[in-house]
């Protein structure tokens, strides 16, 4: 069965510093999406990006990127220059044939 | 556009009575989601529809809760009786094509509360 782990239940960040959240997976799928969400306080869920399992290149929007690695079962994102409104929970979803599995967040704190 | 619609926002009941929870997904998606989010649970997929049709409901916890979509713009979730436990804020997402491979896009959520 396919799971999501995030292992870091809570982050901070000083503000227009860089943090990086860790995701790891588990799949036997070959085929496969991945991304990541952030929900603040307002509870929306809202998309910040996503990989394609078969692309090598790691997805990038502003921001936001990600350091995918496939052998690893690894899916880290990267936020530079971290704004106060950045701060929210952040969650790691596995999209497969089967299942659309979410990871249990990581609460992202920005200190100005 | 607008984005998937829920109602209502907020929903305070007592242990026995029905409860219906409303969506209208983004105007053209085929596929729709509904998931509850609690914090023993995280975010847990509960029904699948695609044009319509459900999918996959395994994540459906048990016979009290059923979920309906009579046509393309409008689905619901019912609980019935509701129980203290099934508070929680449920979500329902849409997403543009059959496949969890598709980017879902959600709704604001409606925070249930069963006392």
């Amino acid at each position: 069965a396919q799971t999501v782990t995030q292992s870091q239940p809570e982050m901070s960040v000083q503000e227009a510093e860089t943090v990086t959240l860790s995701c790891t997976y588990d799949t036997s799928e070959s085929d496969y999406y991945l991304f990541w969400y952030k929900q603040p306080p307002s509870r929306q869920m809202i998309l910040v990006i996503r990989q394609e399992a078969y692309k090598q290149q790691n997805a990038t929007e502003n921001r936001f990127s990600v350091n995918f690695q496939k052998a690893a079962k690894s899916f880290s994102l990267k936020i530079s220059d971290s704004q106060l409104g950045d701060a929210a929970m952040y969650f790691c979803a596995y999209s497969g044939t089967y299942k659309y599995i979410f990871g249990t967040g990581t609460r992202l704190k920005v200190l100005a | 556009d607008a984005g998937v619609i829920q109602s209502p926002r907020h929903e305070v009941t007592e242990m026995g009575q029905e409860v219906t929870l409303r969506c209208k997904p983004i105007s053209g998606h085929n596929s729709l989601f509904w998931y509850r989010q609690t914090m023993m649970r995280g975010l847990e997929l509960l029904i699948y529809f695609n044009n319509n049709v459900p999918i996959d409901d395994s994540g459906m916890p048990e016979d009290r809760f059923s979920a309906k979509m009579p046509n393309a713009s409008f689905s619901t979730l019912k609980i019935q009786p509701s129980e203290p436990r099934d508070s929680a804020v449920y979500f329902c997402a849409s997403s543009l094509a059959m496949g969890y491979q598709e980017t879902q896009y959600f709704g604001p959520g409606t925070r249930l509360l069963v006392l």
